[in-house]
């Protein structure tokens, strides 16, 4: 079964600062998905990748997919205390239905 | 437009008694997934369900776990003589299709804790 490795697993950074959020997976890419999670809350998606070389932004935060490496990365310019919570990245699964995800990157920004 | 609810936000059973937790899809979606996160763990799936029908419920522990998504009402995902492991948060998401590359929409869970 497909495995998703995070790094790093938990960040700390001041505000201001940028930082980027890695993603590796066992097995090919099909569709790649990140999501948000603030604490004892739900999942907010984020954006979803669909094709090798395929790079999306909103606002301040900017993901890339990197088919043949197997890997996504988000990055985030000028952090902000807003953007503090759990990063997941999620992926098409070999049935198509499920959602395979990592275990999280925790991001805390401080002022 | 109300996303994806949830209810209850948190759920503490007993162990041996059975919880209910209860998923409304987002207007206009007809596909409902359930995973699980455990402490220190990953979301994990557990079923996915279309109206009236199990599509994959192959992530669904093989006893006293049950799902339903009735014609009319929310989507129902049942655990029977619940145990001090089941505790976690559930989470519902649902889309609009199936298949791969559909965006799936995250409710805010229940919480289930298990005395």
């Amino acid at each position: 079964s497909q495995e998703l490795e995070q790094s790093p697993q938990s960040l700390i950074v001041q505000e201001g600062k940028n930082l980027t959020i890695n993603c590796t997976s066992s097995k090919t890419l099909y569709g790649l998905y990140w999501y948000k999670q603030k604490y004892g809350e739900g999942l907010i998606f984020l954006m979803m990748l669909q094709k090798g070389g395929e790079e999306k932004s909103h606002e301040k935060i900017t993901a890339k997919l990197d088919e043949k490496k197997q890997q996504s990365s988000l990055h985030i310019t000028a952090s902000q205390p807003s953007h503090a919570g759990i990063y997941l990245c999620g992926a098409d699964s070999n049935s198509g239905y499920a959602l395979n995800f990592g275990k999280g990157t925790s991001l805390l920004v401080t002022p | 437009n109300a996303g994806v609810m949830q209810n209850p936000r948190h759920l503490v059973r007993r162990r041996g008694q059975e919880a209910r937790l209860r998923c409304s899809p987002m207007k206009g979606h007809s596909h409902v997934y359930w995973y699980r996160q455990l402490p220190e763990e990953g979301l994990k799936f557990m079923v996915y369900l279309q109206k009236e029908n199990i599509i994959d419920e192959s992530g669904m522990p093989k006893e006293r776990f049950s799902a339903e998504f009735p014609k009319e009402g929310p989507s129902i995902l049942r655990i029977q003589q619940v145990v001090r492991g089941d505790s976690a948060a559930y989470f519902c998401a649902s889309s609009r299709t199936g298949g791969g590359k559909n965006i799936q929409y995250f409710g805010a869970g229940t919480r289930l804790s298990v005395l």
